[in-house]
């Protein structure tokens, strides 16, 4: 059974820190999404890894992809307030029967940060 | 954005009584998924489809029901509602391709309480 953890679950960190949110999976894929979740809102993609080594940026976001390691991480630079909310990975995976692809997704890091 | 919709936005219900919730898009996309969001849980996938009248489960599917008619609309139906499918349930939609996935666009959710 595929299975995607994240951790840390919740993170407090103060206004200019770095932080990283770790993303494992078990399954042998070699394409990996963020996404992030605002409170009551819907949730917007971040990020798409497609391939090892893979990294994408967006302003104080870096995402990396180590599929030998089958671990993502998403590198938080000098945190700003408008960067709370909750970040989402989550990894494709075949259903052999039907051939199609389905997701399965990571229970979130609820990040906050404090002014 | 892309033209995801979902209705009922928000619903209570009495146990035992068969609700259906709609998602409805405007992309052509083949893929469209339904999820459900709890706390502690993340995203979990329920159904989805990857064409007309073509559906597969998820890993929560006991109890639920779906149906894909057309291209653009993808029904989940629950039965006889109980207290533990109160959720947020969220429809995404994403492209395909031959072995390659792409990200999902989720709808706005639809927030539903079984009394």
């Amino acid at each position: 059974e595929l299975k995607v953890e994240q951790n840390p679950l919740f993170l407090s960190m103060q206004e200019g820190k770095n932080y990283t949110i770790y993303c494992n999976y078990s399954t042998t894929s070699d394409r990996l999404y963020w996404y992030r979740q605002d409170p009551g809102k819907s949730l917007e993609s971040l990020f798409v890894l497609l391939s090892n080594g893979a990294v994408k940026q967006e302003g104080r976001l870096m995402a990396s992809l180590d599929t030998k390691a089958r671990l993502s991480t998403l590198h938080i630079t000098a945190a700003v307030h408008d960067l709370s909310a909750t970040y989402f990975c989550a990894v494709d995976d075949l259903a052999i029967t039907s051939g199609t692809y389905k997701y399965i997704f990571g229970t979130g890091t609820r990040l906050k940060v404090l002014a | 954005d892309a033209g995801i919709t979902q209705s009922p936005r928000h619903k209570v219900t009495e146990t035992g009584t068969p609700v259906t919730l709609r998602c409805h898009q405007t992309e052509n996309h083949r893929y469209m998924y339904w999820y459900r969001q709890d706390p502690g849980h993340g995203l979990r996938l329920i159904h989805y489809s990857y064409g007309v009248k073509d559906t597969d489960k998820g890993e929560v599917s006991d109890g639920y029901s779906v149906s894909r008619s057309k291209t653009e609309d993808f029904l989940l139906t629950l039965e006889s509602a109980t207290s533990s499918q109160t959720s947020v349930y969220f429809c995404a939609i994403s492209e395909s391709g031959f072995r390659q996935t792409y990200e999902q666009y989720f709808g706005p959710g639809t927030r539903l309480t079984v009394t």
